[in-house]
């Protein structure tokens, strides 16, 4: 089994700051690895994604991510938010491990609120 | 097409009422998803479907019943429902186990409200 722990329920930043959110994941098995924005009302966007290769990963919308194995984190950045930017966003891991019975099934973190100030 | 669509948007019912959700995709994809999501929590998985088979329950009450009439359609039978069933219930899609590939495509959601 795999959990997810999302270190700040809240972030607050002014506009063009960098931000990071973190994430820290917990498996005995190797793990895929998603961050995910949700606006307000809608369904879940992704944003990137970590499956194996450059710990380094590139998303849509300016993100990056950097998965860490050592120290079992994925935290998320960006160098300069947007007052857009304003949303929830979830980290999420499932097992890279085949035929397991978590394989394919995505266990989500308690989700970060980023809120961009002018 | 790369979107998962749901109907209806928003739906309002009464504890004895009777009603479906609709998700429809046409990537192609073979696995299916369920999930209810209170508000300022994560999504909760509830079904899988994989290859238009159910593959998980994630012992969800049998007051919600999946079908999936094919492989780019999802419904969700509603019946009895109670007050706290009242949620925004999110279906996702992804190319399925064979592809070994999980990244979930999701949903704008459907917002349950149950009287």
């Amino acid at each position: 089994a795999q959990s997810v722990t999302q270190l700040d329920s809240q972030v607050p930043v002014f506009e063009e700051a960098p931000v990071e959110l973190r994430c820290n994941y917990s498996s005995s098995v190797s793990v895929y690895l998603f961050w995910y924005v949700q606006y307000p009302n809608q369904g879940l966007q992704l944003l990137l994604k970590y499956l194996s290769g450059s710990t380094l990963v590139k998303g849509i919308n300016g993100f990056e991510a950097e998965f860490n194995k050592s120290q079992t984190s994925f935290h998320l950045r960006k160098p300069s938010v947007h007052i857009s930017d304003t949303a929830e966003y979830f980290c999420a891991v499932t097992s890279a491990r085949a035929g397991g019975t978590s394989y394919g099934k995505l266990t989500f973190g308690q989700g970060t609120i980023l809120t961009v100030h002018p | 097409d790369t979107e998962v669509t749901q109907t209806p948007k928003h739906l309002v019912m009464g504890m004895t009422n009777k009603k479906s959700l609709k998700c429809e995709q046409h990537m192609g994809h073979r696995a299916m998803y369920w999930y209810k999501q209170k508000a300022k929590k994560p999504p909760e998985l509830m079904f899988v479907y994989s290859y238009e088979k159910l593959s998980i329950n994630e012992s969800v009450p049998s007051r919600f019943s999946p079908e999936c009439p094919n492989s780019s359609l999802l419904n969700l039978h509603l019946h009895a429902l109670q007050p706290e069933d009242s949620a925004l219930y999110l279906c996702a899609s992804s190319q399925g186990e064979l592809a070994g590939v999980h990244e979930q495509f999701f949903g704008p959601g459907t917002r349950l409200t149950v009287l």
